[in-house]
């Protein structure tokens, strides 16, 4: 397993199309998150998933952006009526959550979004 | 909500010179995750901490957490310019498995 795996790697969209980025988790990994982080900040949580479950969404991802996990292996992140805010980069991450315990996340090469 | 304050904000120093950087909060955490991350390129841990007082070395990367639970260190020894980059600070928020993370502290290093 080569780690987290994310696609695309750059996406230049314009305002109002809808977009679809995809993570591939570590392998054996149960948790995968999604963060979103903009020019000269650190990352900032989005949501989470436990196996299929999404246990936690952040206000912000609002009512234009959703996560998927179907199986509980790979993940996608939709973003509908792109909005010239949503240019980030968006981070994938995966950790293997033991019971009472978080282990480390491993993150992605993430996904550069650009709205025009 | 939880935030972990990072300092320097930001650092420039020769290479050779050892380097030294903390993340703090008013909460406790029981993890401290350490970061360093590329333009363009997602986090890569470097090192990860689980126990209070606990001090750990990845190569010229030691970081060490806090006793009091509410901070950490991270310092690297003999800098090189492949060391340039932003290093974040990260942790547990409680009750729940997110991850939050610092403000980061970016490092420059002049050959």
């Amino acid at each position: 397993d080569t780690g987290v795996s994310q696609n695309p790697r750059h996406k230049i969209t314009k305002r109002g199309q809808n977009v679809t980025f995809r993570c591939d988790p570590i392998s054996e990994h149960n948790r995968l998150y999604w963060y979103r982080q903009t020019l000269g900040q650190g990352p900032e949580f989005l949501t989470y998933f436990q196996n299929e479950a999404q246990l936690e969404k952040s206000r912000l991802l609002s009512d234009r952006f959703s996560a998927e996990r179907p199986k509980g292996s790979f993940s996608t992140l939709e973003i509908q009526r792109t909005e010239q805010g949503d240019s980030a980069m968006y981070l994938c991450a995966s950790s293997l959550g033991l019971r009472a315990m978080n282990t480390e996340a491993f993150f992605g090469q993430g996904t550069r979004l650009t709205v025009v | 909500g939880q935030q972990l304050n990072q300092s320097p904000q930001s650092m420039f120093i020769q290479e050779g010179e050892d380097v030294s950087m903390n993340c703090t909060s008013s909460s406790i955490f029981n993890t401290w995750l350490w970061y360093k991350q590329d333009p363009g390129e997602g986090p890569v841990l470097l090192i990860a901490l689980y126990k209070a007082g606990e001090l750990t070395s990845n190569g010229r990367l030691t970081a060490q957490f806090g006793i009091t639970r509410k901070d950490s260190f991270l310092n690297i020894s003999a800098s090189i310019p492949s060391d340039v980059g932003i290093y974040f600070c990260a942790s547990h928020d409680s009750g729940t498995y997110k991850y939050i993370f610092g403000t980061g502290t970016r490092l420059k290093v002049l050959a």
